[in-house]
């Protein structure tokens, strides 16, 4: 079935640094979604990419779905202790089948 | 509007025992999903509806019942809970037209199965 490898597992960066998550699939994904978890809470959706080589921001945050629509990365600008959490990203292969599979998430841990 | 709500927040369970963790959401949405997530871990899917009518299997299924008589309710039953249960469960619902739409997750359910 589908999987979508998402890397790093984890990362600890010193508030200010910079930070990436990059979400590889094997297959051509329709759309993907990005969510973020903050510890103790529930996922949250960030922003879906859709088209080939778009790049969104937010704020600090930029998404960018890759040209051939089988990676996905999400850069944070300068942490804040507000980006700690999980992200998750969240394929779609855009075919008959009705669900989405998540990544397992990076987790990311900011030191002061 | 509540969005998407659960009941109830936190469960303790012995072994054998049975339960059925609710979600409502009021937002009109015909697609409803639960997830579990252990420790440390990432979302898997249990099971998932479409529609009132119409549930599916996930990716871990085994364990569990669903069902959706209504597009508000998406009620997960567990049955002979076993430890290998005890995780964090969220509910999840979303629009979905020719695409997935985002999904908006319920503040979860803590079970302890011992």
């Amino acid at each position: 079935g589908q999987q979508v490898m998402q890397i790093p597992q984890y990362q600890h960066v010193q508030e200010g640094e910079d930070f990436t998550t990059y979400c590889n699939s094997s297959t051509t994904l329709s759309n993907i979604q990005w969510y973020k978890q903050r510890p103790g809470g529930h996922p949250v959706f960030l922003i879906q990419l859709v088209k080939s080589g778009e790049v969104k921001k937010q704020k600090r945050l930029t998404f960018q779905f890759g040209e051939a629509k089988k990676n996905s990365s999400l850069h944070i600008t300068a942490t804040q202790t507000t980006d700690v959490g999980t992200y998750f990203c969240a394929a779609d292969e855009g075919n008959r089948d009705d669900k989405i599979i998540f990544g397992k998430g990076t987790r990311l841990h900011i030191l002061p | 509007n509540a969005g998407v709500t659960q009941t109830p927040k936190f469960r303790i369970l012995k072994i054998g025992q049975s339960m059925t963790l609710q979600c409502t959401q009021d937002m009109n949405h015909n697609y409803m999903y639960w997830y579990r997530q252990d420790p440390g871990m990432g979302l898997k899917l249990i099971y998932y509806s479409v529609g009132a009518g119409i549930t599916d299997k996930g990716e871990v299924p085994n364990g569990y019942n669903v069902s959706r008589s209504t597009t508000e309710d998406f009620p997960l039953r567990l049955e002979l809970a076993a430890p290998s249960q005890t995780s964090v469960y969220f509910c999840a619902s979303s629009y979905s037209g020719t695409r997935h739409y985002e999904q908006f997750f319920g503040p979860g359910t803590r079970l302890t199965v011992l």
